[in-house]
C-alpha cells in the first residue's frame, strides 16, 4: 500500500530553527508538496520538489532525496505564527495526492 | 472576493436531516475537490470535478452526493448521515485536475457534526 509518514507533533522554541521530516512509499513519483494549516483555517501551498535537492523560500526550505523516499520542511527565525499543522503530499503514478496525517508544530516563546 | 470560499463553517444535524455544503471559488480555476480531514488522519479525497465532469469518486457511500453546476461552484448533498462521518470537510480547487504543479488552494472548509 501506499503510505506517507511524518511525526504528529513537534516543540520548539521561538527563533530556533526545526526540520519536520517526511518520508512516503508510493507506486511512482511525480512531485512532494508542503501545505500549512492553522487551527480552523485552510491549507495553504508552501513548496514543491520534484526533482531532488533544497528549495529555499525565505524562512522555509523544503529538502528532497528521491532515492531515499525522503523529505523535509526546515523552518528558521521561528515566529508564533508559525505554530500549526503541516502536511506531506507526494504525487504518485496515476497523479493521485497521497496525504500524510500532518504534524503539529507548537512555538513556545 | 477572492480564493474559495465555503458555507456553512458549521453544520450540525442528526442522521436523518439533508442538508448540502456549497463551495465558491473565484479563481478562475476548472478543477474542484472535496476531501474529509479527520483528527490525526490524512486528507481522504472523495470527489474531483474537472471541467465540471466528475473524475473522480474514491468509494465513498451515496449517503454523500457531488454536484457541480459550473466550474466555480461544487455543492456537497448529505442525507442519512452516521455519526462518523463528523468530521472536516474541505473544498479545494486547482487550474485543472493535473498540470505542473498543480497547487490546490483550499477553503477553510466546513465543520460538520452528526449527532
Amino acid at each position: 500500500g501506499q503510505n506517507i509518514d511524518q511525526p504528529t507533533e513537534m516543540t520548539a522554541t521561538e527563533g530556533a530553527i526545526v526540520q519536520i521530516n517526511c518520508t512516503y512509499q508510493t507506486s511512482g513519483f511525480n512531485g512532494l508538496f508542503w501545505y500549512q494549516q492553522h487551527a480552523g483555517e485552510a491549507p495553504t501551498f508552501l513548496s514543491y520538489n520534484v526533482l531532488d535537492g533544497l528549495e529555499e523560500k525565505g524562512r522555509f526550505s523544503s529538502f528532497l532525496s528521491r532515492s531515499k523516499g525522503y523529505s523535509y520542511l526546515l523552518l528558521k527565525e521561528l515566529q508564533m505564527k508559525d505554530s500549526a499543522s503541516y502536511l506531506c503530499a507526494v504525487r504518485d503514478s496515476n497523479y493521485q495526492l497521497i496525504w500524510g496525517a500532518g504534524t503539529k508544530l507548537i512555538i513556545k516563546p | 472576493e477572492t480564493g474559495v470560499t465555503q458555507t456553512p463553517r458549521h453544520l450540525v444535524m442528526g442522521m436523518t436531516n439533508k442538508k448540502s455544503l456549497k463551495c465558491e471559488q473565484h479563481l478562475g480555476h476548472n478543477a474542484m475537490y472535496w476531501y474529509k480531514q479527520s483528527a490525526k488522519k490524512p486528507l481522504e479525497l472523495m470527489f474531483v470535478y474537472n471541467f465540471k465532469e466528475q473524475t473522480e469518486n474514491n468509494s465513498v457511500p451515496s449517503r454523500f452526493s457531488p454536484e457541480c453546476p459550473n466550474s466555480s461552484h461544487l455543492f456537497l448533498h448529505l442525507h442519512t448521515l452516521q455519526p462518523e462521518d463528523s468530521a472536516l470537510y474541505l473544498c479545494a480547487s486547482s487550474q485543472t485536475e493535473v498540470i505542473g504543479a498543480n497547487v490546490l488552494t483550499f477553503g477553510a472548509g466546513s465543520r460538520l457534526t452528526v449527532l
